[in-house]
C-alpha cells in the first residue's frame, strides 16, 4: 500500500526556534500533500493544503507567516513552524494523495495517506 | 463536504464483530464515504471507501444503505490492536487533486477481552 514517511517523529527545542517537518511519500507520486494538527484528546484540524509547484491554501485562522509550507516536489512536502513558542506544541501530521488513475474512470477518488505524525514539544 | 455525525464510543468484546455506525443524511450523489482510524499516537490509517456499493477488503466491509444516508463499518472478529478512534468522512470524487478532508470528533472503539 501507499506509504507517506514523516520526520522527525518527535522533537523538543527551545521557544523562538524555528522547526522544519518532511513529509515523503515513498511509493507514489503526491499531487496533494495537507498538514493537519491535533491537540490531546481533540480530532485532527486541517492547516493547510498544498498542490506541488503552488502556493499552499490555509485553512482559516492558520498564519501562513507562521506556518511555512513548501511542495517543491511531487514526494516532499515541508512544514516550517517559525519562531515557535509553547502554544505551537502539538502533533502535527501529514498526508498525501494523488489523482485518480484513467482507469478508474471519472467520479473516483484516491484515500489519502497518513504519515505517522510528529509530536511538537516548545519548552 | 456533507457532515456525519457517529456515535462518541463503543465497546466490543474481542473476537466479536464490531459495528459502527455513520449518518450522513446530506450526502451528495457523488461523495464517496470513506473510514480511517487513529491508534492512539499515530498517524490515521486509511481502512476503506465506497460509493452506493457495499465493499469488503482485508481489514473490514462498508455496508451502504440504498438511500446512502446512512453507512456500517464492521469489524468481522474484533482484536485489542483494532482499539482505535474511527472516523467516517464523506468527500466529492473530483477530477482534481485538490478537495479536503475534515475529520470530525469520531467513534472512539474499545476491545475488550
Amino acid at each position: 500500500g501507499a506509504v507517506v514517511s514523516q520526520h522527525p517523529s518527535r522533537v523538543i527545542c527551545k521557544s523562538g526556534t524555528s522547526v522544519k517537518i518532511e513529509c515523503r511519500s515513498l511509493d507514489f507520486q503526491a499531487t496533494t500533500m495537507f498538514w493537519y494538527r491535533q491537540f490531546p484528546k481533540q480530532s485532527l484540524m486541517l492547516m493547510a493544503t498544498s498542490n506541488e509547484g503552488s502556493k499552499a491554501t490555509y485553512e482559516q485562522g492558520v498564519e501562513k507567516d507562521k506556518f511555512l509550507i513548501n511542495h517543491a516536489s511531487l514526494t516532499l512536502s515541508t512544514l516550517t513552524v517559525t519562531s515557535a513558542h509553547p502554544e505551537d506544541s502539538s502533533f502535527y501530521i501529514c498526508s498525501a494523495r494523488t489523482l485518480a488513475s484513467r482507469r478508474q474512470g471519472a467520479g473516483s477518488n484516491q484515500p489519502q495517506h497518513f504519515g505517522d505524525g510528529t509530536r511538537l514539544s516548545i519548552l | 463536504d456533507a457532515k456525519t455525525t457517529q456515535p462518541t464510543s463503543m465497546d466490543c468484546a474481542e473476537g466479536r464483530a464490531a459495528n459502527l455506525p455513520c449518518n450522513h443524511s446530506t450526502i451528495s450523489g457523488n461523495e464517496y464515504v470513506y473510514w480511517y482510524r487513529q491508534i492512539h499516537s499515530q498517524g490515521p490509517q486509511y481502512i476503506i471507501h465506497g460509493l452506493k456499493n457495499n465493499e469488503t477488503n482485508e481489514m473490514a466491509s462498508l455496508i451502504i444503505t440504498e438511500d446512502r444516508k446512512s453507512s456500517t463499518l464492521i469489524l468481522p472478529h474484533a482484536t485489542l490492536r483494532d482499539t482505535a478512534v474511527y472516523y467516517c468522512i464523506v468527500r466529492v470524487a473530483l477530477k482534481t487533486s485538490y478537495d479536503k478532508v475534515i475529520f470530525g470528533p469520531g467513534t472512539s472503539l474499545s476491545v475488550i477481552p
